[in-house]
């Protein structure tokens, strides 16, 4: 089993601040780290999909990092606004499965 | 919308029992995906198929199969049932090549509890 690591676990802020969050994964066997994001009674939605060290993507005011050495990605999101609040679940993918982290949960306050 | 969807949207059965949980693919996407969501734990990856082929297999018991039929379309079976089988299911689908870089859209997820 492939230990992937979220934190903060939850987090708090206010409206306009900028916020990141952290996912860590063993460097070994890794294909491809993908970010999703999670509102309450909904389903999880892709953000991004990455591969390769360095890799930098983003959509909107939201971005992610990649160091495949060390094992970790960020997740950044500018200015957040009260619809960011959402729980922001990575995934491993070792080249024959996932494994999630548990996830960061958001509240922006207005 | 992701347009994946799954049926039933809730599940009420009893110990002992066997269920088949339904996911229809969007259009024009060859995976699917299981996944398990339980309260005490993450979401746990359960099993992949590719065209109608198993592609990748997570932490799924063997009390519980899965297949994908030629018009793409996935079933999820799980037998006897036990209470740790309550959880939120979900499926996903995606279009590329079955590997780990596809983007995956989720259905809404159908919640077994089992009593």
């Amino acid at each position: 089993i492939l230990n992937v690591e979220q934190s903060p676990q939850s987090l708090h802020v206010q409206e306009g601040d900028s916020t990141n969050f952290t996912c860590s994964f063993p460097s070994s066997n890794f294909y491809a780290l993908h970010w999703y994001r999670w509102e309450t009674a909904k389903s999880p939605e892709a953000l991004f999909v990455m591969t390769l060290n360095g890799d930098e993507k983003k959509k909107g005011q939201i971005s992610a990092t990649l160091n495949t050495k060390e094992g970790y990605s960020y997740l950044y999101i500018k200015g957040s606004q009260p619809e960011d609040s959402a729980t922001y679940l990575c995934a491993c993918h070792t080249g024959n499965q996932f494994y999630f982290g548990t996830g960061t949960s958001l509240t922006v306050i207005p | 919308d992701s347009g994946v969807t799954q049926t039933p949207k809730h599940l009420i059965t009893a110990t002992g029992q066997r269920v088949t949980l339904r996911c229809s693919p969007r259009s024009g996407d060859l995976s699917v995906y299981w996944y398990q969501q339980s309260l005490d734990q993450g979401l746990q990856f359960l099993i992949q198929y590719y065209n109608g082929e198993e592609r990748a297999k997570g932490n799924i018991l063997e009390r519980f199969s899965a297949q994908q039929f030629p018009d793409l379309h996935s079933e999820l079976n799980l037998s006897s049932l036990e209470l740790g089988d309550s959880a939120l299911y979900f499926c996903a689908s995606a279009r590329g090549t079955g590997g780990s870089v596809d983007t995956q859209y989720f259905g809404p997820g159908t919640r077994l509890t089992v009593l």
